[in-house]
């Protein structure tokens, strides 16, 4: 069964360093998504992109951070200067664009030191 | 108001019951809806979608209320396995693709 896949599994960074979380949605989606759960907390939308660009984030994706699809396959999440409260497990998942459901990867954990 | 209010639990019930979890939300205007499974430290697992006619999968049913803006969860004949958290999930208006989750409900089956 095809799945969400990320990289790495856990990621250590210094406040104010910049951190790449990677994902590879599934194969024949079009939709691609990032959410967030800090420790104890629900889970929470980040961003939404669809066809090479952004169609929807929510207040907590500000300036530091960024999406992008480099190539066919991958799609990452930027976290210029981090800070303490961006740590995180951070998910990525994807949609077919026909369906609403959306199938997760099983997360990178961020911590911010 | 929360967008998605769920009973935090936990439920902490025998192997073999019956339970439901129900779960409210806010925006009159969402479109679609999902029970989503979390374990400790772990991705949300789809579970099942809810469909305004109810839907069953199993040993699982979901239904949803429009008018109430209410939707549930009933688990029969709980296994030990089933010990998770349960994601009551709505997705917004039409052109919004965005998921709003609730904080989950904690369930302990027991042997």
């Amino acid at each position: 069964e095809p799945e969400v896949t990320q990289t790495p599994s856990h990621q250590v960074t210094q406040m104010g360093q910049e951190v790449i979380l990677r994902c590879v949605p599934i194969s024949n989606h079009l939709y691609f998504y990032w959410y967030r759960q800090i420790l104890g907390q629900k889970v929470e939308f980040l961003v939404s992109f669809y066809n090479n660009e952004i169609s929807e984030k929510s207040e907590i994706f500000d300036d530091q951070f960024s999406v992008e699809r480099p190539d066919g396959s991958n799609f990452t999440l930027k976290i210029r200067s981090t800070k303490l409260e961006d740590s995180a497990m951070y998910f990525c998942a994807s949609s077919d664009g026909v369906a609403d459901e959306q199938y997760f990867g099983p997360g990178t954990r961020l911590t911010v030191t | 108001r929360k967008e998605v209010e769920q009973d935090p639990g936990p439920f902490n019930v025998p192997e073999g019951a019956t339970v439901a979890f129900n779960c409210t939300y806010s925006n009159s205007a969402s479109q679609s809806f999902f029970w989503y499974r979390q374990d400790c430290r772990k991705e949300p697992k789809l579970l099942m979608s809810v469909y305004s006619s109810g839907n069953e999968d199993g040993r699982f049913t979901a239904q949803l209320n429009r008018a109430s803006q209410y939707i549930s969860l009933l688990i029969r004949d709980s296994k030990l396995s089933d010990s998770a958290t349960y994601l009551c999930v709505v997705k917004g208006d039409t052109g919004r693709r965005a998921l709003t989750f609730g904080s989950g409900t904690r369930l302990q089956v027991q042997p």
